[in-house]
């Protein structure tokens, strides 16, 4: 069955780094563009990036040069590098599937259980 | 950037009345990228329809998903107690993603 897991939040202070991994099962990871969202508390999902089967990568403007997404097939895992991390990163951050390389509709069908970055002094 | 903007905020229904959410888009968005979604409390979001119409795997058929251009819709035909929670529409255009504020769907 399809899983994607992500690992590697917690409590960072302002200014600091985290890398966020996810790591996908149950599925050809490298036929698929993956994406990364985030939830603060309370609030709404965003975007926040996305790469492609060819590692062509895409960024929400709100956190264009902060962030780095990337991916390693070998290891059908995803990566989220963020840095200079601010008190309004403070987030559930989701890896989701999304399109597979032959495909056309948008839209995210499997997501992780999230991991918390919690951004705090 | 497209904007999605949600209504209502809040809706209050019974199990067994039907629920209509709607999402306007700032610009036209094509079919094949608008979904939906639904959260509960303490979960991951879960797909719901795809491509505007298009129910996802193991999704009930008293949800659809209708709409094109500016202006879709979420109907659940009867509500069961295990629907009331929040519902994201999305869209995909300009290389980017955008999610509605997203609609509660509370008992009453």
């Amino acid at each position: 069955q399809v899983q994607v897991v992500e690992s590697g939040g917690g409590l960072v202070k302002p200014g600091g780094s985290l890398r966020l991994s996810c790591a996908a099962s149950g599925f050809t990871f490298s036929d698929y563009y993956m994406s990364w969202i985030r939830q603060a508390p309370g609030k709404g999902l965003e975007w926040i990036s996305y790469i492609s089967s060819a590692s062509t990568v895409y960024y929400a403007d709100s956190v264009r040069g902060r962030l780095t997404i990337s991916r390693d097939n070998a290891k059908n895992s995803l990566y989220l590098q963020i840095n200079n991390l601010r008190a309004e990163d403070t987030a559930v951050y989701y890896c989701a599937r999304d399109r597979p390389y032959s495909g056309y509709a948008r839209y995210f069908d499997y997501w992780g259980q999230g991991t918390l970055v919690t951004v705090s002094s | 950037e497209i904007v999605l903007t949600q209504s209502p905020g809040t809706l209050s229904l019974s199990p067994g009345e039907r629920a209509t959410l709607s999402c306007r888009a700032s610009q036209s968005v094509s079919s094949n990228y608008l979904a939906w979604y639904q959260q509960k409390p303490g979960q991951a979001p879960r797909l719901l329809i795809y491509a505007s119409s298009s129910r996802a795997t193991g999704i009930p058929d008293r949800f659809s998903g209708s709409g094109s251009g500016t202006d879709f819709t979420l109907t659940i035909s009867r509500l069961e107690p295990e629907d009331f929670a929040v519902y994201y529409c999305q869209q995909f255009g300009g290389s980017s993603f955008t999610f509605g504020q997203g609609t509660k769907l509370e008992i009453k």
